[in-house]
């Protein structure tokens, strides 16, 4: 089982980079690694998804190391906007042959002026 | 239409009801999930649906109970719920197994 853990929050002023590590130490070679950003009473919506390397979208980057224990959320230039709790998410999706799809434990960001 | 609804938005019961929760999407999306959300905690995985069919039931308790009538929509038949069963309900679909999940904006379901 695809255990995922998060830092529990993380602080940081507009304009910043943020940073935000995954570990998924029991990863599986079918499992795809996924983060979203939830809001309070809404559900999570999708930011970026890797299996390794480095991946890029226009909003974050996602940093996959060989050993894809662990990945990296990079949130270029934060805006108070960005205050939500981030999850990463470790999984095969449908039918199993991977573990199963396991939300991390998900990091609050706080983003102040 | 890139949207999943759920509907109803709250809904209070008693543990002798039965109510179901609904879900839809127009996306094409073959592979539709249920998850289970507690106060302060990541979504949990219940089911999974693929091409209508159940391939995923992570142990849920009979009192829950899943039905894909079609590949848009996507129920949840709840019956002699418990007052932990408390939570936000949140349905889910992609157009692959590991792709992109679009969640919907939850059921905040509350047992008395």
């Amino acid at each position: 089982l695809a255990k995922t853990t998060q830092p529990i929050s993380m602080d940081s002023y507009e304009g910043q980079e943020v940073n935000i590590t995954c570990s998924h130490n029991n990863i599986a070679t079918n499992d795809y690694i996924t983060w979203y950003q939830q809001f309070p009473s809404q559900g999570p919506r999708f930011i970026i998804q890797g299996y390794k390397t480095k991946v890029t979208n226009e909003v974050a980057s996602l940093f996959i190391p060989a050993d894809r224990k662990s990945s990296t959320l990079s949130l270029p230039r934060v805006s108070l906007s960005d205050t939500a709790v981030y999850y990463c998410l470790v999984g095969d999706g449908v039918t199993g042959g991977g573990n199963k799809l396991t939300f991390g434990t998900g990091t609050q960001l706080k983003v102040e002026l | 239409d890139t949207e999943v609804t759920q509907t109803p938005k709250h809904l209070v019961m008693g543990m002798t009801n039965k109510k179901s929760l609904k879900c839809e999407q127009h996306m094409g999306h073959r592979a539709m999930y249920w998850y289970k959300q507690k106060a302060k905690k990541p979504p949990e995985l219940m089911f999974v649906y693929s091409y209508e069919k159940l391939s995923i039931n992570e142990s849920v308790p009979s009192r829950f109970s899943p039905e894909c009538p079609n590949s848009s929509l996507l129920n949840l038949h709840l019956h002699a719920l418990q007052p932990e069963d408390s939570a936000l309900y949140l349905c889910a679909s992609t157009d692959r197994g590991q792709g992109e999940q679009f969640f919907g904006p939850g059921t905040r379901l509350t047992v008395l």
